[in-house]
């Protein structure tokens, strides 16, 4: 099984810098994604790490440790905008081909204020 | 481009009532996924497709079924809807080819009361 973990609610300010922890625990692992999810909306893919260290893209950048089984996404210059819920989502690895393999676990979610 | 589209995007049901839930892409993804999300639950996997004619049991998959006749088209059923199936339905597919391989396209949403 998976156990996925991360903060209900987080609270930052416009400008600023936020790291959004995500933990898990799983009986194998094949990468991990973050997504964006707005209120209302469906979630849209954000990240993707599947080796150790830091991905950027943009102001968004994700970090992965996967001996401790820890991920972060880091968003800088924070606008308004980026207010939303943020899903971490962790891919299992299966001892067979098929489904499994590709089958996505979710944490689930923080959602992020952006204030003035 | 469509993507991944889900209809209807809302329906109300009474207790009993049956429905379903029709998902189309058009990325020629091979898997499909039907997730829910309730609030502090979080996304949880309902049932999921490998290719067309096959289908399979997620994390949730008591009080739903769901059919792959065709490749682009992934449909949930609720064959007797109950209260607890309230909630917003998400449809997704993926590829199985590339590095991020497995990350999901959703459709918009579909939400669904069950009075």
């Amino acid at each position: 099984g998976q156990n996925i973990d991360q903060p209900t609610e987080m609270t930052a300010t416009e400008g600023a810098i936020v790291q959004i922890n995500c933990t898990y625990q799983t009986s194998g692992f094949n990468g991990l994604f973050w997504y964006q999810q707005h209120a209302g909306e469906a979630p849209t893919f954000l990240s993707y790490n599947v080796l150790d260290g830091l991905e950027e893209k943009g102001r968004f950048s994700s970090f992965l440790s996967r001996s401790k089984g820890y991920s972060y996404l880091l968003l800088k210059e924070l606008q308004m905008k980026d207010s939303a819920s943020y899903l971490c989502a962790v891919r299992g690895s299966s001892l067979y081909s098929g489904a499994g393999s590709y089958q996505l676990t979710f944490g689930k979610g923080t959602k992020l204020s952006v204030i003035p | 481009n469509a993507g991944v589209t889900q209809t209807p995007k809302f329906r109300v049901l009474k207790t009993g009532q049956s429905m379903t839930l029709l998902c189309a892409q058009d990325m020629n993804h091979e898997y499909m996924y039907w997730y829910r999300q309730d609030p502090g639950m979080g996304l949880r996997l309902i049932h999921y497709s490998v290719g067309e004619g096959t289908t399979a049991k997620g994390e949730v998959p008591d009080g739903y079924n769901v059919s792959r006749l065709k490749k682009q088209n992934f449909l949930l059923g609720l064959e007797s809807a109950a209260p607890s199936q309230t909630s917003v339905y998400f449809c997704a597919s993926s590829t199985t080819s590339g590095g991020t391989a497995g990350e999901l396209f959703f459709g918009e949403g579909s939400r669904l009361t069950v009075l």
